[in-house]
């Protein structure tokens, strides 16, 4: 079975600085990536997806993502936050032989910009 | 109009009392999904729907079932509630386009609370 590990529970940061929030993951087959994004009383929406090709993936609203097999990590990066962006992010994981019912999430991280 | 609408929004029943949380989609979607989440744990998968007839247990089925009285229509019920069934409650749809890559499309989320 697949897992995702997210590093920081809560990340607060200033307003117009970079922010990167970790995400690592196990699996013991190929797997999908992606991050989703909760904003305050909202349901989840995509970010951003891994499925192959470029390690570098670009998503909404100025993040990226990159991922790195041999450190099995897809960390999220954003070079300068905003207001807007507080919310909740996950990172989630699907084997690439299994059906969309596997996606795992990881527990989240709470990113709070301070003005 | 939103595309994946839930009703209620909030709910505050009690102990022992059947709940029903119904999830409606207007993306013409075949997969549907209903996550619970809690604080620290990030979303877990209780049903899955790939069609009308073929409805799947997640990762945390007990307690709860679903029916799927449509295309567009996907409900889970708690026969009986208990306390430790509080929790933000998110319908999801999908669309297969490519085989365990799915993009999930969120409702706005039931909160559920079980005095």
């Amino acid at each position: 079975a697949q897992s995702v590990t997210q590093l920081d529970s809560q990340v607060p940061v200033f307003e117009e600085a970079p922010v990167e929030l970790r995400c690592n993951y196990s699996s013991s087959v190929s797997v999908y990536l992606f991050w989703y994004v909760q904003y305050p009383n909202q349901g989840l929406q995509l970010l951003l997806k891994y499925l192959s090709g470029s390690t570098l993936v670009k998503g909404i609203n100025g993040f990226e993502a990159e991922f790195n097999k041999s450190q099995t990590s897809f960390h999220l990066r954003k070079p300068s936050v905003h207001i807007s962006d507080t919310a909740e992010y996950f990172c989630a994981v699907s084997r690439t032989n299994f059906g969309n019912e596997k996606l795992t999430f990881g527990t989240g991280t709470r990113l709070t910009i301070i003005p | 109009d939103a595309d994946v609408t839930q009703t209620p929004r909030n709910r505050i029943t009690k102990t022992g009392k059947r709940i029903m949380l119904e999830c409606s989609q207007t993306k013409g979607h075949d997969r549907m999904y209903w996550y619970r989440q809690d604080p620290g744990l990030g979303l877990r998968l209780i049903y899955y729907s790939f069609d009308v007839k073929d409805i799947n247990k997640g990762e945390i089925s007990d307690g709860y079932s679903v029916s799927r009285q449509a295309q567009a229509k996907f409900s889970l019920s708690l026969e009986s509630a208990i306390p430790n069934q509080t929790a933000l409650y998110f319908c999801a749809t999908s669309d297969p386009a490519s085989w365990g890559a799915d993009t999930q499309y969120f409702g706005p989320g039931t909160r559920l609370t079980v005095l």
